[in-house]
């Protein structure tokens, strides 16, 4: 099974700062990678996948970057909307399997 | 807009069987695989188990693989998880989700259903 190893586990950040956002693999996934958000209460929302595609909808400000066993999430000049956590999935092979979680909160 | 409405949910004791149903509308239905996403309360995210387009072919983790199964009706635009044997560790809130068609991610999710297993 390939391992997602996410990090950092929660972070804070102020209104219009960038992050970032890492997961690791146990093995090679080829940028089959996806990045979701997602808000209490509500359903997991697809931001990223393939590694660096922006899903439609999504706005500009989120954008994936990585190769082999490393990805990273950029979220450019937060807004309050941008809290909740973040997940990266990887869509390489079965079991299909997910980080386990960033939490955003906005300052 | 594409929409994913879960039913079925509720208490059931360990043990016990219960089926999810998940009804789609406004895409074609035939032409996505769909999957089953689940969480467990303040926990992550756990993938349940997929079916291919036509429903011939399934994938389920090690953990509910023989206890849990997937299946569609194309000409109801259904899905649903019959979930069998059912223990506390299934607790959860239980997605559906349509397979984006550029991989095994997922672009739509429903809103959830609620099952919580306890005697």
């Amino acid at each position: 099974d390939i391992q997602m190893t996410q990090s950092p586990a929660s972070l804070s950040a102020s209104l219009g700062e960038t992050i970032s956002i890492e997961c690791l693999t146990s093995g090679g996934i080829s940028n089959y990678l996806a990045w979701y958000q997602q808000k209490p209460g509500k359903a997991p929302q697809l931001l990223i996948y393939g590694g660096r595609s922006l899903q439609d909808g999504a706005p500009s400000r989120f954008s994936g970057s990585g190769s082999g066993t490393q990805y990273s999430l950029k979220i450019s000049d937060i807004q309050p909307e941008d809290e909740g956590i973040y997940y990266c999935q990887q869509g390489y092979t079965y079991p299909l399997t997910f980080g386990s979680g960033t939490k955003l909160e906005i300052k | 807009e594409v929409q994913l409405v879960e039913s079925g949910g509720g208490l059931v004791q360990p043990g016990r069987s219960l089926t999810l149903s998940c009804a789609a509308s406004e895409f074609t239905f035939i032409h996505y695989y769909m999957a089953w996403v689940r969480q467990a309360p303040k926990k992550g995210l756990e993938w349940v188990a997929t079916i291919s387009s036509s429903g011939t072919t399934t994938y389920y983790p090690d953990s509910v693989r023989g206890r849990f199964t997937i299946s569609r009706d194309n000409a109801k635009s259904s899905l649903s998880l019959q979930m069998n044997s059912l223990k506390s560790e299934d607790t959860a809130t239980y997605y559906c989700a349509r397979r984006h068609t550029r991989g095994a991610f997922w672009d739509y999710w429903g809103q959830g259903v609620m099952v919580t297993v306890s005697s």
